[in-house]
């Protein structure tokens, strides 16, 4: 099972500020199968990045994903209210399909 | 519209049965593979099973194999989450999600919710 480790547990920043969340896998994943998702209070997941680098359709421009073999990057570029939230990573290369624990960007 | 609408979550007690629902409208059901991912409260996503397209494949994982079974109904295009076995630690919101084949989990459910508590 591929372990994906999420840093850091929680990101506080402002409004407008740059984000940059990373994940670590336990063995290589081929970047075509890396994913990350945004899921705020109360909501179901949402699709932002697939294959670590493309945005899902409707995602805006300031979300942008990076990285290859174990390590992995989603950076925010300004943060707007409506991204604070957790978000979690994904490898999709290998069963079973894992997730990491999520981190949360909070308002500072 | 494109849509998935979870549904059957419930209280049962443990060491019952429960089958949860996901209905699917607006896109071509039977060429999707379909997974369930479930959330205890104020945890992390967890990866439960997914079953093919077609439905001639399915795999789940550890923690539910033998007691959880996914089935697919191409033709209402509904899948399903028949539960056995339910205990404690399965308490959690349930999620259907899309795979296009070998594709991120573009489409989900809003959820339903599953407390197994005696």
């Amino acid at each position: 099972e591929i372990v994906l480790t999420q840093s850091p547990g929680t990101l506080s920043l402002s409004p407008g500020e740059r984000a940059t969340l990373s994940c670590r896998a336990s063995q290589s994943v081929s970047s075509t199968y890396f994913a990350w998702y945004q899921q705020q209070p109360g909501r179901a997941p949402r699709l932002l990045i697939y294959a670590t680098s493309s945005r899902a359709t409707g995602i805006p421009d300031r979300f942008g994903g990076g990285g290859s073999g174990t390590d992995f990057t989603l950076s925010i570029s300004r943060l707007e209210p409506e991204d604070f939230a957790v978000y979690y990573c994904q490898q999709y290369a290998a069963s079973p399909w894992t997730f990491g624990q999520g981190t949360k960007v909070e308002i500072k | 519209q494109v849509h998935l609408v979870e549904s059957g979550g419930s209280v049962v007690q443990p060491g019952r049965s429960l089958t949860l629902s996901c209905a699917a409208s607006g896109f071509t059901f039977r060429t999707s593979g379909m997974h369930w991912v479930r959330q205890a409260p104020g945890k992390g996503l967890e990866w439960v099973g997914v079953i093919w397209s077609d439905g001639s494949k399915k795999i789940y994982a550890d923690s539910v194999k033998g007691r959880f079974i996914i089935s697919k109904d191409n033709s209402e295009n509904t899948v399903f989450l028949q539960m056995n076995s339910l205990r404690v630690d399965d308490t959690a919101a349930y999620y259907c999600a899309r795979d296009k084949g070998g594709a991120p989990f573009d489409l989900w459910g809003q959820g339903t919710m599953v407390t197994v508590s005696s």
